[in-house]
C-alpha cells in the first residue's frame, strides 16, 4: 500500500522544548513538503526538498529545521525559537515537476499543541 | 504579488448543487487544484485545471478561466459525506511545485 505516513497523530510539548515530526512516503517520490495549517489560514509552506541532501526554506521557515538523508524521510524539527508552534502539520509529497506542475499528495497530519 | 480568495463558508441541502468560487491572482499560472479536506484529515486531491473550460469527473466538476483569474468546483447530488472544506490553490514564484492555498471554503451540507 502507497502513502505517506506522520507519526505521532497527537503531539503535546511543554513551552521551550524541541520536538521532532516524522514523515515518510513509499511512493518513490522526489520532493517532499512541510505545510502548517492554523484556523482561518490557508497551508503555508514551511520548507521543501526536491532531492536527497538538499531543501529550502518555504514561506515560514523561521523557528523550524529539516533534513533529507533519505528519499523516503523528510523530518521536521519544531525548535524553542517558534513562537506560536501549536498548530497542525501537514507533510506532503509529488514527482518532481520540471515543465509541468505536479500533484501533492498529503499525509495524515501530525496536531501540535505546545503547552 | 500571489493572492487567492474563497468564500469562508457555504450551506446547501442533501442532493442539491453547490457552486464554490476561487479567484487567483498569481504571475505565471501554471495550473489550478482543488482539495477536499474533512476536519482533522489530511487534504486529498479533487481537480487539476490548467485549460479553460469544464472537466467532469463524477459527480464534482471543476472550471477554469485563465483570462477572469477565476475557478469554481460544482459539487452534484450532495450527501452528507460532502461536509468539509474544499482548498483552491495555485503554483507561485515560478516553480511548478510550489503551492499556494486559499484559507478553504468550509460547506456544510444539511439533511
Amino acid at each position: 500500500d502507497g502513502g505517506i505516513t506522520q507519526s505521532p497523530k497527537y503531539l503535546f510539548r511543554k513551552e521551550g522544548q524541541n520536538v521532532t515530526l516524522s514523515c515518510e512516503q513509499n511512493l518513490n517520490h522526489d520532493a517532499m513538503y512541510w505545510y502548517r495549517q492554523d484556523p482561518g489560514q490557508g497551508l503555508r509552506l514551511i520548507y521543501y526538498s526536491q532531492i536527497v541532501n538538499d531543501f529550502q526554506k518555504g514561506d515560514i521557515a523561521e523557528g523550524y529545521s529539516v533534513s533529507r538523508e533519505k528519499k523516503e524521510s523528510f523530518p521536521l524539527t519544531v525548535t524553542s525559537a517558534q513562537k506560536n508552534p501549536t498548530a497542525f502539520y501537514l507533510c506532503a509529497s509529488s514527482q518532481i515537476g520540471r515543465t509541468s506542475t505536479v500533484t501533492q499528495y498529503f499525509g495524515p497530519g501530525t496536531r501540535l499543541t505546545v503547552l | 504579488g500571489q493572492n487567492i480568495d474563497q468564500p469562508t463558508e457555504m450551506t446547501a441541502t442533501e442532493g442539491a448543487t453547490v457552486q464554490i468560487n476561487c479567484t487567483y491572482q498569481t504571475s505565471g499560472f501554471n495550473g489550478l487544484f482543488w482539495y477536499q479536506q474533512h476536519a482533522g484529515e489530511a487534504p486529498t486531491f479533487l481537480s487539476y485545471n490548467v485549460l479553460d473550460g469544464l472537466e467532469e469527473k463524477g459527480r464534482f466538476s471543476s472550471f477554469l478561466s485563465r483570462s477572469k483569474g477565476y475557478s469554481y468546483l460544482l459539487l452534484k447530488e450532495l450527501q452528507m459525506k460532502d461536509s468539509a472544506s474544499y482548498l483552491c490553490a495555485v503554483p507561485y514564484g515560478g516553480a511548478t511545485n510550489k503551492l499556494i492555498f486559499g484559507t478553504g471554503t468550509l460547506l456544510a451540507v444539511q439533511p
